[in-house]
């Protein structure tokens, strides 16, 4: 299987929900990525995971929390979003982070926030 | 610091003519530069990388330190090729090889 799957393929949420986001691959790669994508703009990068502990945090808000369970998921867990955080979020894995691997994207998770 | 300017947003050309996407870096070390594609309705996936030296779908792209460029180019454009083109470049951000992406160049293909 050489693909990232993301679930659900879009979510409609008020600012008062919470929600989760989840992304698979089955590549057996070691980092995995999450990242915010606006209309017409490049990919953002909001977090890295490597061997299943958190390396990066692009100084994202707390609203939005990160977990990954194990080697193959990362999940994106939302809480109280603001209007302005509907965008779509696309997961992403590469082998490794200690060389510049092609990172494999998943389709995305269009969110939208009410 | 990193960064990746693509100083077009729109490229629009005729089937047949020859395209090129700019695309220019600003690194402190050795690069690795890369060019990702998003087509209509698909997930963003990789074209081709410099250290490969390859063409893929006609496209090539050549890393050229003294200009700090590397221009996508295609001799003879189709309309299969209408897409959001994004270089990328992956240096060291402290934590491993991150991705930083300019800002995208959308080319339409006409027929």
């Amino acid at each position: 299987d050489t693909e990232v799957t993301q679930t659900p393929k879009h979510l409609v949420m008020g600012m008062t929900n919470k929600k989760s986001l989840k992304c698979e691959q089955h590549m057996g790669h070691r980092a995995m990525y999450w990242y915010k994508q606006k209309a017409k703009k490049p990919p953002e990068l909001m977090f890295v995971y490597s061997y299943e502990k958190l390396s990066i945090n692009e100084s994202v808000p707390s609203r939005f929390s990160p977990e990954c369970p194990n080697s193959s998921l990362l999940n994106l867990h939302l809480h109280a979003l603001q209007p302005e955080d509907s965008a779509l979020y696309l997961c992403a894995s590469s082998p490794g982070l200690a060389a510049p691997y092609e990172q494999y994207f998943g389709p995305g998770t269009r969110l939208t926030v009410t | 610091a990193q960064r990746v300017t693509q100083p077009e947003k729109l490229l629009s050309v005729f089937k047949g003519a020859p395209v090129e996407l700019k695309c220019n870096y600003s690194y402190s070390g050795s690069p690795e530069l890369f060019w990702y594609v998003q087509y209509s309705r698909q997930r963003l996936q990789l074209l081709l990388r410099h250290i490969s030296r390859e063409s893929i779908k006609g496209f090539t792209a050549d890393l050229n330190k003294g200009e700090t460029s590397f221009h996508l180019k295609k001799p003879f454009a189709q309309e299969e090729d209408s897409a959001m083109y994004y270089c990328a470049l992956s240096g060291n951000l402290g934590a491993g090889n991150m991705l930083t992406f300019g800002g995208g160049t959308r080319l339409m293909v006409k027929p």
